[in-house]
């Protein structure tokens, strides 16, 4: 049984252009939530996407977007990158009659 | 909105020692869960231990326990027997029925030979 999968591992950008990034979730889940990591800090919630819809959303600008699709895989988007978004992305993967929440090996984004 | 506090950026340990790393948070939620991450340098965020709010025994893991203070809104995690393997961030976590997890902004764990 394959865990949580994100893909890229790692990723560069320049300002200004547009990333997406992809998570498959544990076989079974059928929830996925987003987090950004900055540098030496805890993670922060950016949304979870339930049944294909945004379930809820953490204190993230509009430029962050994402999407769930029918296999329950989840893509981020976000557009009009800043430095700031340097980070690392993670995804959890959770089954929505339980909590706990199973995290992929995220994707390093770096912006220059 | 619930916050969550690790006040010890970074601790070490000797190899087999015990050591306790401290998490505060602030809720005014009376059904939480709560949870211990260990993030090694791989990055892979793996879960060590969770405990829920309405059980008053502490939640263990083989070498990790916790300490749940509900009314000091305190939960301490306890390494026994500290391994090699145990050096890593440590993040403390908060979590409701809305599944979205509050982190504590970590502690740096390293485990001396």
């Amino acid at each position: 049984d394959a865990g949580v999968t994100q893909s890229p591992t790692h990723l560069i950008k320049t300002r200004g252009q547009q990333v997406t990034l992809r998570c498959s979730p544990k076989s079974g889940h059928d929830t996925v939530s987003w987090y950004q990591q900055a540098l030496g800090q805890g993670p922060q919630f950016i949304f979870q996407y339930y049944e294909e819809e945004e379930r809820q959303r953490g204190n993230f600008p509009d430029r962050f977007s994402g999407h769930q699709f029918p296999n329950y895989s989840s893509e981020l988007n976000v557009n009009a990158l800043l430095l700031g978004d340097s980070a690392l992305y993670l995804c959890a993967s959770i089954f929505s009659l339980s909590n706990e929440q199973f995290f992929g090996p995220g994707t390093r984004l770096t912006v220059l | 909105a619930q916050t969550v506090t690790q006040s010890q950026p970074e601790m070490s340990v000797q190899e087999a020692e015990t050591v306790t790393l401290s998490c505060t948070y602030d809720t005014s939620e009376s059904n939480y869960y709560l949870f211990w991450y260990k993030q090694p340098p791989s990055r892979q965020m793996i879960l060590v231990i969770r405990q829920e709010a309405y059980k008053q025994q502490n939640a263990t893991e083989n070498r990790f326990s916790v300490n749940f203070q509900k009314a000091a809104k305190s939960f301490s995690l306890k390494i026994s027997d500290s391994q090699l393997g145990d050096t890593a961030m440590y993040f403390c976590a908060f979590n409701n029925a809305g599944n979205m997890l509050t982190f504590g902004g970590g502690t740096r764990l390293m485990v001396k030979p």
